[in-house]
């Protein structure tokens, strides 16, 4: 079946480890996206890839990195920088960034809690 | 920039009746799309439906239309029909073709709560 996995489910990390978290897709998608929801809030873009080897800042980036090596791929890192890192994490794809006409297809999201 | 305004946090609706859920944007693209998602409790973002800003019609997807005012800047989701399925966080977003190329845009939400 056609989607997007991101593992692990949940993850613990104690303050001041960093942690990466996987985001796999086989929809062919060009384009990949990181969000980060908080309780009862909206999703805010954390970065986002628009093609192999290319990938751009969102509205809060500061504290992770990420990479796109392959395609299908788009890791995030949450790094020790990131003050408050506890959050449920979600990862998207779409066919093209640059139509506007295509919706995200979301992964099941991953919960991290910094103990 | 893009921006997405729901001013909403929660709504009721009776069961069988219908529910607009709110949403305004700005952006300085010429050219973006409209999008709602669902979000039910589970967690998992489930896309409804999708409004290009140079469509003439307004979009339809079974239950779901969205009352497109682009003068107003506005992209109202309209759920008729209302089932007790329906509860759950809505989501409107944006996203752009120009200056904002592929950066994607989401409101605070609108929790819908559909009683019996």
């Amino acid at each position: 079946d056609g989607g997007i996995t991101q593992s692990p489910k949940y993850l613990f990390r104690k303050e001041g480890q960093n942690v990466t978290l996987s985001c796999e897709q086989n929809l062919n998608h060009d384009a990949m996206y990181w969000y980060r929801q908080d309780p009862g809030q909206g999703l805010r873009l954390i970065y986002y890839s628009q093609i192999v080897n290319d990938f751009q800042k969102g509205d809060i980036a500061e504290g992770y990195s990420v990479s796109r090596e392959k395609k299908e791929s788009f890791p995030l890192t949450v790094t020790s920088a990131q003050k408050n890192p506890t959050a449920f994490y979600l990862c998207a794809s779409s066919g093209g960034a640059s139509s506007s006409y295509n919706e995200q297809f979301f992964g099941p999201g991953t919960r991290l809690t910094v103990l | 920039a893009q921006k997405i305004t729901q001013t909403q946090p929660g709504m009721f609706v009776q069961e069988k009746e219908a529910v607009t859920l709110d949403c305004t944007y700005d952006t300085s693209d010429p050219s973006y799309g409209l999008f709602w998602y669902k979000q039910p409790s589970s967690g998992e973002m489930i896309f409804l439906i999708y409004q290009g800003s140079y469509d003439q019609q307004n979009a339809t997807e079974g239950r779901y239309s969205l009352n497109f005012q682009k003068a107003r800047k506005s992209a109202n989701l309209v759920i008729s029909a209302s089932q007790l399925g329906d509860s759950a966080m809505y989501f409107c977003a944006m996203r752009g073709m120009n200056t904002n190329a592929g950066k994607s845009t989401f409101g605070d939400g609108t929790t819908l709560t559909v009683k019996p």
